[in-house]
């Protein structure tokens, strides 16, 4: 079974710039999560989408940050313009949904994009 | 508000030993506490989860002890071994919400 992809693994860019990080979650995961992990913090929750549909974007920076999950499959993650905070590496990870609820709420990881901005 | 402490920052054991990280968490909705074991590059990785109506869930050398009462838990590694050397996280969430981490411990298992 393939993972949750992710790309690019390593991005450098300048402050005020733009990036987007791409995800292809597990094939028939309708959740798919952004977290930031900054360094030497565990994962923050940015974004929760349920389908293509938002369930949970209050940690959004939404001044600066969008998501989207067009078609409920991939998903992109965009910062603009960039700020220094910004560094870190971005998660993403998918889960089924649980019904009934279930103990296996396992979410899925990717290896991360780590971004530095400079 | 950090909904989830968790300590020590990291630790040192022996090869052999046991290492213990502990959790405690704030929000008595939460109802299931996963563990995350995460190597240098990689994605977090569920290690093991427990829910609240259980007092302790063991899977091979992982075990969690949980405790409703004082709203804690933690992670037992019982004979660590140089490949366990990694970050641990511990989590809480609402079953189907977002999961809500501790910041880490980092454990070395010295030979």
């Amino acid at each position: 079974e393939a993972g949750v992809a992710q790309s690019p693994r390593y991005k450098i860019i300048e402050k005020r710039q733009s990036v987007a990080f791409w995800c292809n979650p597990i094939s028939g995961h309708a959740t798919l999560y952004w977290y930031q992990q900054i360094l030497g913090q565990g994962p923050k929750l940015l974004i929760q989408f349920q389908n293509n549909g938002v369930v949970d974007d209050s940690q959004l920076p939404k001044d600066r940050f969008s998501a989207e999950r067009l078609k409920g499959v991939d998903s992109t993650l965009k910062i603009q313009p960039a700020k220094l905070e910004d560094s870190a590496v971005y998660l993403c990870a998918s889960s089924l949904p649980q019904e009934p609820i279930t103990l296996n709420t396992e979410a899925f990881f990717g290896q991360g994009t780590r971004l530095t901005v400079v | 508000q950090q909904q989830v402490k968790q300590s020590p920052q990291s630790l040192i054991v022996q090869k052999g030993g046991i290492s213990i990280i502990n959790c405690a968490y704030e929000n008595t909705a939460f109802d299931y506490f996963p563990w995350y074991q995460q190597f240098p590059g990689k994605g977090p990785a569920l290690l093991i989860a427990i829910r609240p109506d259980v007092s302790e869930k063991k899977e091979g050398r992982f075990t969690i002890s949980f405790n409703k009462s004082a709203k804690q838990f933690s992670l037992h590694i019982m004979d660590s071994q140089p490949g366990d050397s990694a970050t641990y996280f511990c989590a809480a969430a609402r079953i189907s919400e977002k999961l809500v981490f501790g910041k880490g411990t980092k454990l070395t298992v010295n030979p």
